[in-house]
C-alpha cells in the first residue's frame, strides 16, 4: 500500500534554530506533494505544494522544501523559526491514478521555545 | 469570508445512537471530502464526493454514511455500526480533484 512517513513525532526547538521535518513517500512514480500546517486551536492550512517543475518550493511564513525523486522524499525546511511555528506538520501525496485522494503522513508536532 | 464551516465543534453520543456531523462550505468547491484524525495516526480519508449527488467510500467508510444532495453540504453520519468513534473529524474541499483541499476547523466526537 502507498504510504508516507514522517519520521520526527515530536520535534523541540529554539528560537531561531534552524528546522528540517523529514517526509519519503513509497510511490514510484509522479506525485503531488502538499505540506500542511495545524497551528493550536485553528484550521490544516496548506503550507506549500509541488506539482512539477522546480523541485524547490517555496511557500507562506519562509518555509520551504524540496522534492528530491531519487530519495522519494519532500522534507520541509525553514532557516530560523519562530515561536509562532509552533504547530503541527502534515506531509500528503496525491498519487496520478488516483487524484481523489490524500494520503497523509502521521504528522509531526514541533514546539518551539523562545 | 468564504470557508468551510464544520459544526457542532464537540459532540457527544450514547452508545448505539446515531450522530450527524455538519460540513458547509460556501467556496463553490465541487469537491468535498470527510477525513478522520487519530492521535499518531494522520489524517484518514472516510468519504469524498466529486460533484452533486454521487460520493465514494474512502480508506475506513464502515460505519459512517454521507449524503450530497447539495452543492454546499456534505454530512457525514456516524452510524451505530461504527465500533470507535471517538476521533477528530475533519471536513476539506477543493475546487476539484487537481488543487488542494482547504479544512474546516473539525468536530470532536466522543462517546459517553
Amino acid at each position: 500500500a502507498q504510504s508516507v512517513s514522517q519520521h520526527n513525532h515530536h520535534v523541540i526547538l529554539s528560537e531561531a534554530a534552524s528546522l528540517e521535518l523529514g517526509c519519503n513517500y513509497s510511490y514510484g512514480g509522479t506525485v503531488n506533494l502538499f505540506w500542511y500546517v495545524q497551528y493550536p486551536g485553528q484550521h490544516l492550512q496548506l503550507l506549500l505544494k509541488y506539482f512539477s517543475g522546480d523541485p524547490l518550493v517555496k511557500g507562506i511564513k519562509g518555509f520551504e522544501a524540496e522534492f528530491i525523486k531519487s530519495k522519494f522524499s519532500f522534507n520541509l525546511r525553514k532557516p530560523s523559526v519562530q515561536w509562532s511555528d509552533t504547530a503541527e506538520y502534515f506531509c500528503a501525496v496525491k498519487l496520478p491514478y488516483n487524484t481523489d485522494k490524500l494520503i497523509f503522513g502521521t504528522g509531526t508536532r514541533l514546539q518551539v521555545f523562545p | 469570508d468564504g470557508g468551510i464551516t464544520q459544526s457542532p465543534k464537540y459532540l457527544f453520543r450514547k452508545e448505539g445512537q446515531n450522530v450527524t456531523l455538519s460540513c458547509e462550505q460556501n467556496l463553490n468547491h465541487d469537491a468535498m471530502y470527510w477525513y478522520r484524525q487519530d492521535p499518531g495516526q494522520g489524517l484518514r480519508l472516510i468519504y469524498y464526493s466529486q460533484i452533486v449527488n454521487d460520493f465514494q467510500k474512502g480508506d475506513i467508510a464502515e460505519g459512517y454514511s454521507v449524503s450530497r444532495e447539495k452543492k454546499e453540504s456534505f454530512p457525514l453520519t456516524v452510524t451505530s455500526a461504527q465500533k470507535n468513534p471517538t476521533a477528530f473529524y475533519l471536513c476539506a474541499s477543493s475546487p476539484d480533484r487537481n488543487q488542494p483541499q482547504h479544512f474546516g476547523d473539525g468536530t470532536r466526537l466522543s462517546i459517553l
